[in-house]
């Protein structure tokens, strides 16, 4: 089956960066894209951008260009998202989530989240 | 960017009652790229309806989507208790791809 295990809860301070990874098994990887959301505390879901696994090509949404990397390393099929210049506004539950089919970006498989804090 | 607009915020339902939950979008969703999930506490959304009004696999008939262009409809008939959750709405018609704020689901 289908799944996506994320790495750990994150501590940064203002002005660090973060990379969460996401480990993919159960299915072809290069076959489906991977997206990032993110919900800060008891907020709604956001969109972050998207990585294509089999090429590595990458689009982001406008509000993180600059600050957002994603990447994907195909030996161990897992896909990274790195974010700088952290904020406290960018304390949020981050998620992986694998589309149902190709590109099309709904999400029928989700990893468990990751808990980034930025705090002083 | 389009802005989806989810109402009511809180919806107080009994369990074996139907719920009717609205998204409404600031500019056409087109091809019907509209989506609904459920989350519940400290889990991962569950992707419930795609393209408006398809059931993603192994969600129950007793949810339903539907609608077009700006307005659409989460119905849930005969509700269960784990049906009590938030739900959101998502559009990936046009990046960035966003979220309604959520409807949350309580037992009355």
């Amino acid at each position: 089956q289908v799944q996506l295990v994320q790495s750990g809860a994150e501590v940064r301070k203002p002005g660090a960066s973060v990379r969460i990874s996401c480990k993919t098994s159960g299915y072809l990887f290069s076959s489906y894209y991977m997206n990032w959301v993110r919900q800060a505390p008891g907020q709604g879901l956001e969109w972050m951008g998207m990585i294509n696994p089999s090429g590595g090509g990458t689009t982001y949404a406008q509000k993180f260009q600059g600050r957002v990397t994603m990447t994907r390393d195909t030996s161990t099929r897992t896909v990274y998202m790195e974010l700088s210049s952290l904020r406290s506004e960018d304390t949020a539950a981050y998620y992986c989530a694998r589309v149902l089919g190709g590109a099309t970006p709904f999400y029928q498989h989700w990893g468990q989240g990751t808990l980034v804090t930025v705090s002083s | 960017e389009i802005v989806l607009t989810q109402s009511p915020g809180t919806l107080s339902l009994s369990p074996g009652e139907r719920a009717t939950l609205s998204c409404r979008a600031s500019q056409t969703v087109s091809s019907n790229y509209l989506a609904w999930y459920q989350q519940k506490p400290g889990q991962p959304p569950r992707l419930l309806i795609y393209g408006a009004s398809s059931r993603a696999p192994g969600i129950p008939d007793r949810f339903s989507g539907s609608g077009s262009g700006t307005d659409f409809t989460l119905t849930i008939n005969r509700l269960e208790p784990e049906d009590f959750a938030v739900y959101f709405c998502q559009q990936y018609d046009t990046s960035p791809y966003t979220f309604g704020q959520g409807t949350k689901l309580e037992i009355k």
